[in-house]
């Protein structure tokens, strides 16, 4: 059972690149998380999807989209990357009540130059 | 703002010594306090968790303890294990329903370093 995950693992780029982080869970989980995990800030809610074809910022949207494509998977997209979102990036997601568990990907690593 | 405060930063313990790591939250609104616990290169998996109508929660080793009227909670390994060295993390929320992690907040995290 893969449970969430998410590729590339590793990725540097240039300033001003895009790229796009991915993410699958095969645990048939409505709602679909993007975290950053930054030292010392914990991990900070970027999007998230309550379920197939609902997208809403969390509390660091600005510089991210997202796509929903389907149930199964739930993209990160950074438009034009800056240093400032060098970061672990983990995808999540979870299934109804009563426990609203996460379970998380193994995350991403990416760093802006 | 960090709704959720968390303590110490980092945390060194010997084997067979008790853990605790301390949370403190703002929104009196909040009913549901999880732990989360990750593992170096890999993502936070629920350790424990805990609602507001009990004082406390064991789970083998793990004991969550939760004081409403301070609004803290806290966490406590007895037996600590080398094993259990790890970043944890408090984490707080209004409710568990479909969008719950929408709702998370998390604390900063906690490395804890067990030694043999």
């Amino acid at each position: 059972n893969a449970g969430v995950t998410q590729t590339p693992k590793f990725q540097v780029l240039k300033t001003g690149q895009s790229m796009t982080l991915q993410c699958a869970q095969d645990m048939n989980h409505n709602s679909m998380y993007w975290y950053r995990q930054d030292p010392g800030m914990g991990l900070r809610l970027i999007y998230y999807s309550a379920s197939e074809g609902t997208t809403d910022k969390g509390e660091v949207p600005n510089g991210y989209n997202v796509s929903r494509l389907n149930k199964r998977e739930f993209s990160l997209r950074l438009e034009s990357a800056a240093p400032s979102q060098t970061s672990v990036y983990f995808c999540a997601s979870s299934s109804i009540a009563p426990t609203g568990e996460l379970f998380f990907g193994e995350g991403s690593r990416l760093t802006v130059l | 703002q960090q709704q959720v405060k968390q303590s110490p930063q980092s945390l060194i313990v010997q084997k067979g010594g008790i853990s605790i790591i301390n949370c403190a939250y703002e929104n009196t609104a909040f009913d549901y306090f999880p732990w989360y616990q990750q593992f170096p290169g890999k993502g936070p998996a629920l350790l424990i968790a805990i609602r507001p109508d009990v004082s406390e929660k064991k789970e083998g080793r793990f004991t969550i303890s939760f004081n409403k009227s301070a609004k803290q909670f806290s966490l406590h390994i007895m037996d600590s294990q080398p094993g259990d060295s790890a970043t944890y993390f408090c984490a707080a929320s209004k409710g568990n329903g479909e969008t719950s992690g929408s709702r998370l907040t998390f604390g900063e995290g906690t490395q804890l370093t067990v030694n043999p």
